[in-house]
């Protein structure tokens, strides 16, 4: 069985631009989950959505926003970047009823 | 409000000795209890999970950790490293918000 699958790998991107990343979560799998995670502020969750409704929400503004499509893959956006939006983001799905998440491998963002 | 707490940020070993990586959590309500590894430049990968049963649990690369209710920890041992354990290791919770709390990781650095 696949695994999570996370698209693209890496990406450098320029202040004031937006960025698109994409999770393919495993066959079967109807949660998905995103995280941010950098040196200074560890892990931290974004949202989750499951079966297309955003269930949970982080503390993070409006400029990241995600959603979620009817085959359970998910894309997050982040609108005008920011420096500070430098960051590995992860994405992670679960099975309905299990508290186990499942991790990609990762998109590295770099803004420039 | 679950929170985890990983004491020490990184823990030197010699190969082949064993270790112990601490991590105690805070919640007012029952929880889900994750050890997870991260190699350099990958995502999340389960190490071992608590759900429910014996509290000595076990997971794999011949790791595992033991659930202490009245201490509130989750402490992850192996009893002789190698090598490629070298990662970081982070802890988590799932409690009534049903997302994962992390800990801030744990360096865990192997020498020959």
């Amino acid at each position: 069985k696949a695994g999570v699958t996370q698209t693209p790998r890496y990406l450098i991107k320029t202040r004031g631009q937006q960025v698109t990343l994409s999770c393919s979560p495993i066959s079967g799998h109807r949660s998905v989950s995103w995280y941010q995670q950098t040196p200074g502020q560890g892990l931290q969750f974004l949202f989750e959505y499951f079966s297309e409704t955003q269930r949970n929400k982080g503390n993070f503004p409006g400029r990241f926003s995600g959603r979620q499509f009817s085959n359970s893959r998910s894309e997050m956006n982040v609108s005008t970047l920011e420096l500070g939006d430098s960051a590995l983001y992860l994405c992670a799905s679960g099975l309905e009823g299990t508290p186990e998440a499942f991790f990609g491998q990762g998109t590295r963002l770099t803004v420039v | 409000a679950q929170s985890v707490t990983q004491l020490d940020s990184q823990v030197p070993v010699f190969e082949e000795a064993p270790v112990e990586l601490r991590c105690n959590y805070s919640s007012s309500v029952s929880v889900y209890l994750f050890w997870y590894v991260q190699y350099p430049n990958q995502g999340l990968q389960l190490l071992l999970k608590y759900l429910s049963g014996s509290t000595l649990v076990k997971g794999i690369n011949g790791f595992e950790a033991e659930f202490n209710k009245s201490q509130t920890s989750f402490h992850l041992r192996k009893p002789s490293v190698h090598i490629s354990d070298t990662a970081e290791y982070f802890c988590a919770v799932v409690g009534g918000t049903d997302k994962l709390i992390f800990g801030t990781g744990t360096r865990l650095q192997v020498f020959p």
